[in-house]
């Protein structure tokens, strides 16, 4: 079963605007992952964030996370087109050895 | 360019046949992992290989059977599928299966059965 739940679940913007998107989870967890997926490939990890922390940045890439309302948010600022594809977002727990939840991920087109 | 290596990267196989998927790694990775994906779905865990011992096996039908002959390499073989196995095949793997760990995906075999 998922323990994520992404929204939206498409999102159509231009290039240069910023996408923002949510995950929600329902269990307790001790971190959380985003996973970006172009059309035909495998999945590509973009940041993990621990259950202690409540933001961070990689590059064009911001994420926070907030366990008391169990969600977490993708933010990509100053998109291209490169980055159309589908985000996922992933939670692991210390009972969860090796197990990743997965959300039903969220789809990006960035337009030039 | 991926660091986990999955070939083929098609196969078409009818209900009978018998074929095997590959993966292969070369970081150093003990924690090897098969997905399944459909389109527009998340992958979906089916084993977990920790120290080159079976340690998670989602309840997947005998048609699939897994291996795993050293650290660096993780087969999948197939047999008797039905034609909702038609799916993408992803391999993972990360340092030790710990849950603190990104895990690193290969480019997948996109499976049809016939």
């Amino acid at each position: 079963s998922q323990q994520g739940e992404e929204d939206p679940q498409a999102l159509s913007i231009q290039e240069g605007e910023n996408a923002t998107m949510n995950c929600s989870y329902k269990t307790s967890i001790n971190n959380l992952q985003w996973y970006r997926q172009n059309s035909g490939r495998g999945l590509v990890h973009l940041i993990l964030i621990r259950s202690n922390e409540r933001e961070k940045h990689s590059g064009r890439l911001r994420v926070t996370l907030d366990t008391s309302k169990k969600s977490s948010s993708l933010l990509i600022t100053a998109s291209r087109a490169a980055d159309t594809a589908s985000y996922f977002c992933a939670t692991g727990t210390t009972d969860s050895w090796g197990k990743l939840q997965f959300g039903a991920g969220t789809q990006v087109v960035v337009t030039p | 360019d991926t660091e986990v290596t999955q070939t083929p990267k098609h196969l078409v196989m009818g209900m009978t046949n018998k074929k095997s998927l590959k993966c292969e790694q070369h970081m150093g990775h003990r924690a090897m992992y098969w997905y399944k994906q459909k389109a527009k779905k998340p992958p979906e865990l089916m084993f977990v290989y920790s120290y080159e011992k079976l340690s998670i096996n989602e309840s997947v039908p005998s048609r699939f059977s897994p291996e795993c002959p050293n650290s660096s390499l993780l087969n999948l073989h197939l047999h008797a599928l039905q034609p909702e196995d038609s799916a993408l095949y992803l391999c993972a793997s990360s340092q030790d299966g710990h849950w603190d760990q990104p895990q690193h995906f290969g480019d997948g075999t996109r499976l049809s059965i016939l």
